[in-house]
């Protein structure tokens, strides 16, 4: 198994306060992502990062942003939680040679109330 | 805009017979297409891959479809086993790009 690990796995928080996740890696891999899962959406990418300090936005990076100042880790805070950032979030790792698949971390479950 | 399309939420098969799952996309630029599989409370997990080049790849009981002209994939499992239970999403991504785009997933239960 690819080493990820996901810090908290779980989180409950209040409207407005910051919240940072970690994803950690331990395999070197040079792409970086993070999910969010939602009942009827499936898994929607909101920031991957290329490299270190090389990060772009995905379909649904509105209220968030990232940070990937180390190979392993990359970062994702939520500024000001809201209510419609409950979710689960999910980190991915992925080497583009030779392979191409990512591989996910466990999660983390957040709940803004 | 859903780019990857999994139209059937829920599947349920007996087991050992054969479990498809199916998988549209809209963009033609998408060339690598992925099955994964999930568990409750735990993270996708990749199950097979193909690439645009090849219209089958095969993994044991797994094998995937790709018909690029009706723009579909499909997942097939034989025989389908109770700890199959999962949800199954596809993915597909282009090779000039670096996102992947999910479906919604379909969930498929095996019944003993």
């Amino acid at each position: 198994d690819a080493g990820i690990t996901q810090s908290p796995r779980h989180k409950v928080t209040e409207t407005g306060t910051p919240v940072t996740l970690r994803c950690h890696q331990t395999e070197n891999h040079r792409y970086m992502y993070w999910y969010r899962q939602d009942p009827g959406h499936g898994l929607r990418l909101i920031h991957y990062s290329y490299g270190v300090k090389d990060t772009d936005k995905g379909e649904v990076s509105d209220g968030y942003s990232v940070s990937r100042s180390k190979t392993e880790d990359f970062l994702l805070t939520l500024e000001s939680a809201t209510s419609s950032q409950t979710s689960v979030y999910f980190c991915a790792i992925r080497e583009r040679e030779p392979l191409n698949e990512q591989f996910f971390g466990p999660g983390t479950r957040l709940t803004v109330l | 805009d859903q780019q990857v399309k999994q139209n059937s939420p829920s599947l349920s098969v007996q087991e050992g017979r054969i479990s498809i799952l199916n998988c549209d996309y809209t963009n033609s630029m998408f060339d690598y297409f992925l099955w994964y599989k999930k568990y409750p409370a735990e993270g996708p997990t990749f199950l097979i891959s193909i690439s645009s080049i090849k219209d089958k790849n095969e993994d044991g009981r797994f094998t995937v479809f790709l018909n690029k002209s009706a723009k579909h994939l499909s997942l097939h499992i034989v025989p389908s086993q109770p700890g199959d239970s999962a949800v199954y999403f596809c993915a597909a991504s282009a090779n000039t790009g670096n996102q992947f785009y999910f479906g919604t997933g379909t969930s498929l239960t095996v019944i003993p």
